[in-house]
């Protein structure tokens, strides 16, 4: 079974950028489809994209486009997300999740100046 | 494209939930269904419309009919009381979907 381990909280200010971490073990990162998914506070569940080992294609949702980055370092089993031009909005918990599967424990990225 | 689940949804203990998720695109695409419980990680209890992971227990079922996916629990129990989000993608999962979410109160 595979293992997500997220990299810890993250306090940010407005503007700045925040990357966030998530460790693979059980599988190696490369027969994975890791997909990106946040949840602010209170809120549902919101998707932000995913990376796709077998072709090396990143997919962004629309609403992130420009602004979040997904990559893989096949070398230590990591993904990351990369979120920049931070605003308040971007408050949330961050997941890292192998859909429809196993999901990390959540990254809380809290933006405040 | 949108999923559209009703904000919460009551029972009492024994009874039967079904929480309701319609959207174009289930359709063409399959449901699943996440909880999710204060401070934890969703954990997906269905797939593929009508399938349970292993360790779900038998209350829990889904179902399907033209855009509108379904997910039942029977006999629900006070630990069943959550956040349940129901997602579609395409085949390969490129693009994905949540609904707004349910919160299932066991009152």
């Amino acid at each position: 079974q595979v293992q997500l381990v997220q990299s810890g909280a993250e306090v940010k200010k407005p503007g700045a950028s925040v990357r966030v971490s998530c460790k693979v073990s059980g599988y190696t990162i490369s027969e994975l489809s890791m997909h990106w998914v946040r949840q602010t506070p209170g809120k549902g569940l919101e998707w932000m994209g995913r990376f796709d080992p077998g072709d090396g294609e990143t997919i962004y949702a629309q609403q992130f486009q420009g602004r979040v980055t997904i990559s893989e370092d096949t070398s230590t089993d990591t993904a990351h997300m990369d979120l920049t031009n931070l605003r308040s909005g971007d408050t949330a918990v961050y997941y890292c999740a192998t859909l429809p599967g196993d999901w990390g424990q959540g990254t809380l990225v809290t933006v405040s100046s | 494209y949108e999923l559209t689940q009703p904000p919460s949804v009551s029972v009492s203990p024994g009874q039967t939930a079904r929480i309701t998720c319609s959207g174009d695109a289930l359709s063409n695409q399959y449901g699943y269904w996440y909880q999710q419980k204060p401070g934890q990680a969703p954990v997906l209890v269905m797939y593929k419309d009508t399938e349970r992971p292993s360790g779900i227990p038998q209350r829990f079922s889904g179902s399907s009919s033209g855009t509108t996916v379904t997910l039942t629990i029977s006999g629900v129990q006070a630990e069943d009381e959550a956040d349940y989000y129901c997602q579609s993608a395409d085949i390969s999962f490129t693009y994905v979907v949540f609904g707004g979410g349910t919160k299932l109160t066991v009152i």
